[in-house]
């Protein structure tokens, strides 16, 4: 069963345009939620991340929308650039020895 | 400060022999994890450890077996390797739950 469903499996956007990546969870539990940006040939790196008291998080050009009455989150970059094309992963986890659930990933080519 | 690195970065097994890869953390984390990377899978967790002496399994542990003999170091064994096995191992640690996981830079592992 997986835990955390990640659409669409790749994307493409238009230089200055709107990346949207959506993942949908089943575990109620699950109090944490993070993005991780992973480039080719590296380890993924933390991107920004969203705890279910609030609705949404902007860093930057990052923004998480959370809405815990549907389970779904999602990650939108703003003004995308070149420099975004990447493989980007939805999480989940929950408090206690619960180590983190991945989505299978998106990967995103932002051409100019 | 050098982070989460594994050893070795790529490696070629003939289907039977074992290998060990070894991942080391600096940074004093208690909690260390084995994922794998597969085209289409994302990130699976093979096994992790909660803290030193400790190991438990993930979601695909068959065919590998862990220690944590020490505080930085996991290791992650292959008795004898399989073709199935062919994927990129990523290594990850972290201090406290719900807190960044940082990750190593991969192996890539092909078993021939």
């Amino acid at each position: 069963q997986q835990q955390v469903k990640q659409s669409p499996q790749s994307l493409i956007v238009q230089k200055g345009g709107i990346s949207i990546i959506n993942c949908a969870y089943e575990n109620t539990a699950f109090d944490y939620f993070p993005w991780y940006q992973q480039f080719p040939g590296k380890g993924p790196a933390l991107l920004i991340a969203i705890r279910p008291d609030v609705s949404e998080k902007k860093e930057g050009r990052f923004t998480i929308s959370f809405n815990k009455s549907a389970k779904q989150f999602s990650l939108h970059i703003m003004d995308s650039q070149p420099g975004d094309s990447a493989t980007y992963f939805c999480a989940a986890t929950r408090a206690g020895n619960t180590p983190l659930v991945f989505g299978k990933g998106t990967r995103l080519s932002v051409i100019a | 400060n050098a982070g989460v690195t594994q050893t070795p970065k790529f490696r070629v097994l003939k289907t039977g022999q074992s290998m060990t890869l070894l991942c080391a953390q600096d940074m004093n984390h208690e909690y260390m994890y084995w994922y794998r990377q597969d085209p289409g899978m994302g990130l699976r967790l093979i096994h992790y450890s909660v803290g030193e002496g400790t190991t438990a399994k993930g979601e695909v542990p068959d065919g590998y077996n862990v220690s944590r003999l020490k505080k930085q170091n996991f290791l992650l064994g292959l008795e004898s390797a399989a073709p199935s096995q062919t994927s990129v191992y990523f290594c990850a640690s972290k201090v406290h739950l719900n807190t960044e996981a940082f990750f190593g830079q991969g192996t890539r592992l092909t078993v021939v």
